[in-house]
């Protein structure tokens, strides 16, 4: 069974740079052809893709945070992170980790519990 | 940028049919998949690829795509499916809908 887990500090503040783990167990993030990928949902909102890591390395992220993302691999701990710089209380957010399937179709069939960053001074 | 739209909310009663739509150009073109959230909770896809099933989820959830709509189908909907439901698909960059709330009165 294939499990994620956020993890990070839940209180940022202004202009500094958020920075979140996600922990994978049940399946290997370098061995399998899987992307990995960060998703968030501000509060009382609908979910927003913020960007994926594929098993290789390569990124990809959304156009409009695409400045201050970076998203990477751990693989020796099988974990993957986000890192967003230069935040704002705009960037409020539960925010989940999660793995593309390896169907045909980019579709997201694990899920993290999400974890709650909040950016205020 | 691609666009996806959702009603806002869906009531239906106990046992009765509930269909939600998701609305994008030439979305039939595209596959969809479907989340359900329910409150404090992470989302789990209960559609993929337009119309699987992920393992686990009930027979009683369906998805259809056609034209520029996709349709998530809850047949004999229970109480416990009282959620949020989000489409998404793939466009250059994933595309999310803005979710539906779906009420069992």
């Amino acid at each position: 069974q294939v499990q994620l887990q956020e993890s990070g500090p839940g209180l940022v503040r202004p202009s500094q740079t958020l920075s979140l783990t996600c922990s994978v167990s049940g399946a290997s993030i370098s061995g399998d052809s899987y992307y990995w990928s960060w998703i968030r949902q501000h509060p009382g909102k609908g979910l927003e893709w913020i960007g994926y890591i594929y098993y290789s390395g390569s990124t990809y992220y959304k156009q409009s945070l695409k400045s201050r993302i970076i998203i990477s691999l751990d693989t020796s701990k099988n974990q993957f992170s986000l890192n967003l710089s230069s935040v704002t209380a705009a960037d409020t957010a539960v925010y989940y980790c999660a793995r593309v399937g390896s169907g045909a179709d980019v579709s997201f069939d694990y899920w993290g519990q999400g974890t709650l960053v909040t950016v205020s001074s | 940028s691609y666009e996806l739209t959702q009603p806002p909310s869906v009531s239906v009663s106990p046992g009765q049919t509930a269909s939600i739509t998701c609305s994008g150009n030439k979305l039939e073109d595209k596959y969809v998949c479907w989340y359900q959230q329910k409150a404090g909770q992470s989302p789990v896809m209960v559609i993929y690829q337009d119309k699987k099933r992920p393992s686990g989820i009930p027979e009683r959830f369906s998805g259809s795509n056609s034209g520029n709509t996709a349709t998530l189908t809850i047949s004999g909907t229970q109480a416990l499916d009282e959620a949020d439901y989000y489409c998404q698909t793939w466009d250059s960059s994933v595309v999310f809908g803005g979710g539906t709330k779906l009420t069992v009165l």
